[in-house]
């Protein structure tokens, strides 16, 4: 059974310009979890996705958005990046994101911005 | 306060001690409690889930669950030097389709 494939696993961006992460989850999960991890401030929760509908958002600008598709394939995107969205971009899925389910982690997605 | 507090180390213990490693939360209706474990450069992998207060044990690995104290701990038989690496405490709690991870604690076992 496939893991969680994150692509693309490096990306190297400038300032101002805009980036989109694909996540597709373990086959018949429909949960979708987004965190951003960072040295300083560890694994933070951006959003979930259940159902092609967002349930939960973490506090992140409205520069981060995302959205999941009918196959529970998940893209995130952020707009107009800044030096400080530098950070590994992990996705989790889960069967169906209630509380016990376990998240499984891709590889991550490491981004740069210059 | 943050929502789940670890000591981030890093916590150092000889081969064949025991690790102990701790984790406070502040949502008291938090209901479900993770160890993943995490690598260097690579993603986080579950260690142990618990879920109601008491003792969990998984081979060298025991999760210990208190709710009135709102504390979790990992504790690490015969720590082996594979072991060195980020311990990261998550809670989560029922409809909130969201967990909140610790900022980690680092182990290293020296051989």
């Amino acid at each position: 059974k496939a893991g969680v494939t994150q692509t693309p696993r490096y990306l190297i961006k400038t300032r101002g310009q805009q980036v989109t992460l694909s996540c597709s989850p373990i086959s018949g999960h429909r949960s979708v979890s987004w965190y951003q991890q960072t040295p300083g401030q560890g694994l933070q929760f951006l959003f979930e996705y259940f159902s092609e509908t967002q349930r939960n958002k973490g506090n992140f600008p409205g520069r981060f958005s995302g959205r999941q598709f009918s196959n529970s394939r998940s893209e995130m995107n952020v707009s107009t990046l800044e030096l400080g969205d530098s950070a590994l971009y992990l996705c989790a899925s889960s069967l169906d994101g209630s509380a016990k389910n376990i998240q499984y982690f891709g590889a991550g997605t490491r981004l740069s911005v210059l | 306060q943050k929502e789940v507090e670890q000591n981030s180390g890093p916590l150092s213990v000889p081969e064949g001690a025991i690790a102990s490693l701790n984790c406070t939360y502040s949502d008291r209706g938090s209901q479900s409690f993770f160890w993943y474990r995490q690598y260097s450069g690579k993603s986080p992998e579950l260690i142990m889930s618990i879920y109601s207060n008491g003792d969990k044990e998984d081979g060298r690995f025991t999760a210990q669950l208190n709710k009135a104290s709102q504390y979790v701990s990992l504790l690490i038989r015969d720590s082996q030097p594979s072991d060195s690496a980020t311990y990261l405490c998550a809670v989560s709690n029922t409809g909130g389709f969201k967990t909140i991870f610790g900022a980690g604690t680092r182990l290293f076992v020296k051989a």
